[in-house]
């Protein structure tokens, strides 16, 4: 079955610092990949996507290449801001019999400080 | 547009009753898809409907059920509350052009469950 892998954290970080939060995922087919944010008390906001080998989603300065050869997704900016605190969920959904589910990680913590 | 709205969004309720909750999709979406949400579960899919139809199902007892009407907003249902139930429960639509998987989904704020 489909399965996405993140990181550990919490992640904490100084203001300005850059960011790389793991993704790695395991899916038949050819998966889309994701990166969504979730605020406190929000729901999940779609951050960027990619759907194909060597896509490269970006959004709010924030960057992801989808590595098919690695089936990674890695997560980067290279300069965060306090604003940037949040849970980061790297995700895949495939098409088929398994349209409409989306295959989550675990979510990754990130704190940023002035 | 309108955004992804659950109704409602704070729900407290008692071991063995039962719950149901509301989604509203974007203007224009036909799929609608359940996800819950708890702190040693992370985020777990439900069911997902598609023009009033299930088309496909988590892993979840048959406690849980959905249903969606003519104008794509949706309801779940959960009966026999369990301690276990309690959750975020988070609805997404997306617009579906077909049997492609690139479609990105849509979250609402989700409706926070609590059972006691």
């Amino acid at each position: 079955g489909n399965s996405v892998t993140q990181m550990e954290g919490p992640v904490t970080l100084s203001e300005e610092a850059f960011l790389t939060i793991n993704c790695t995922y395991t899916a038949t087919g050819y998966p889309s990949l994701f990166w969504y944010v979730q605020y406190p008390g929000e729901g999940l906001q779609l951050l960027l996507k990619a759907t194909k080998a060597d896509d490269k989603g970006s959004n709010k300065g924030f960057e992801a290449t989808y590595r098919k050869e690695t089936t990674s997704f890695h997560l980067e900016k290279g300069s965060v801001q306090v604003s940037d605190s949040a849970v980061y969920f790297c995700a895949l959904g495939t098409g088929g019999t398994s349209y409409g589910k989306l295959t989550f990680g675990q979510g990754t913590i990130l704190t940023v400080h002035p | 547009k309108a955004g992804v709205t659950q109704t409602p969004r704070y729900l407290i309720k008692t071991r063995g009753q039962q719950v149901t909750l509301s989604c509203s999709p974007i203007s224009g979406h036909r799929s609608v898809s359940w996800y819950q949400q708890t702190p040693g579960q992370g985020l777990q899919f439900l069911f997902e409907y598609f023009s009033e139809t299930q088309r496909n199902k988590g892993n979840f007892p048959g406690r849980f059920s959905g249903r969606q009407f003519s104008n794509s907003r949706s309801e779940m249902n959960v009966s026999t509350l369990e301690l276990g139930d309690s959750a975020l429960y988070l609805c997404a639509s997306s617009y579906h052009t077909g049997t492609g998987n690139g479609n990105e989904q849509f979250f609402g704020p989700g409706t926070r469950l609590t059972v006691l």
